[in-house]
């Protein structure tokens, strides 16, 4: 168990709606990170969070949009849904004081299948 | 940018056989490099990590040497148990102010009795 908690464990949904992930990190870590596992394209970071302020993107499409709460949980919202989105949505988190290499804790994931 | 090369699995092997993930990467600068371990419907776990050239990470009888010189980070294990099934993946992360982690396309190994 890492220690960090991801809900819900599945979605299943239509294609256009709109679905929130949620992840709560390891105690005491700032920040958080989220990727997407997909069959085409493998395992990619989406974005990071630090003590609630967005720190970098990656490859997260504009219909996507993360925060991160002043208690450090973080939500992913996921809005007109494509089939293409279905994927296995995964956060992480670690206890980045800034720059440097801090091992990164990884949730269970979130299984998104849009019908 | 930054990326990550790994082999092309499934890698089949009977218990007992030597392992051998190859990995190569393109980065800029001094990336520290990761293998990650995924079991079958969980998260990632760290396997391994080495921060500079020529460090070992090893764990659990899994070893990668950092090899600037080759740009590689190969895993290797000497003597492989069902148990070690699983996908895995080889990643970098360039430190600075976005520690975001790159990973490759993963491997899965497949151990057999």
């Amino acid at each position: 168990d890492s220690g960090v908690t991801q809900t819900p464990k599945h979605l299943i949904t239509a294609t256009g709606q709109r679905v929130t992930l949620r992840c709560s990190p390891r105690s005491g870590d700032l920040s958080v990170y989220w990727y997407q596992q997909s069959l085409d394209q493998g395992l990619q970071f989406l974005i990071q969070y630090y003590n609630g302020e967005e720190r970098a993107k990656g490859n997260i499409l504009e219909r996507f949009s993360a925060q991160q709460f002043p208690d450090l949980h973080s939500e992913l919202n996921l809005s007109s849904l494509e089939l293409g989105d279905s994927a296995l949505y995964f956060c992480a988190s670690s206890d980045s004081r800034g720059s440097g290499t801090y091992e990164q804790f990884f949730g269970p994931g979130t299984r998104l299948t849009v019908l | 940018g930054n990326s990550v090369t790994q082999m092309e699995g499934p890698v089949t092997l009977s218990e007992e056989a030597f392992l051998t993930i190859n990995c190569t990467y393109t980065a800029t600068g001094y990336p520290s490099l990761f293998w990650y371990v995924q079991y079958p419907g969980e998260g990632l776990q760290l396997l391994l990590k080495a921060t500079k050239a020529d460090d070992k990470g090893s764990n659990k009888g899994f070893e990668a040497t950092y090899r600037k010189e080759t740009t590689s980070f190969h895993l290797e294990k000497g003597s492989v148990q069902v148990s070690d099934s699983a996908v895995y993946f080889c990643a970098l992360m360039n430190t600075g102010t976005a520690s975001k982690l790159t990973f490759g396309t993963g491997t899965r190994l497949q151990v057999t009795l």
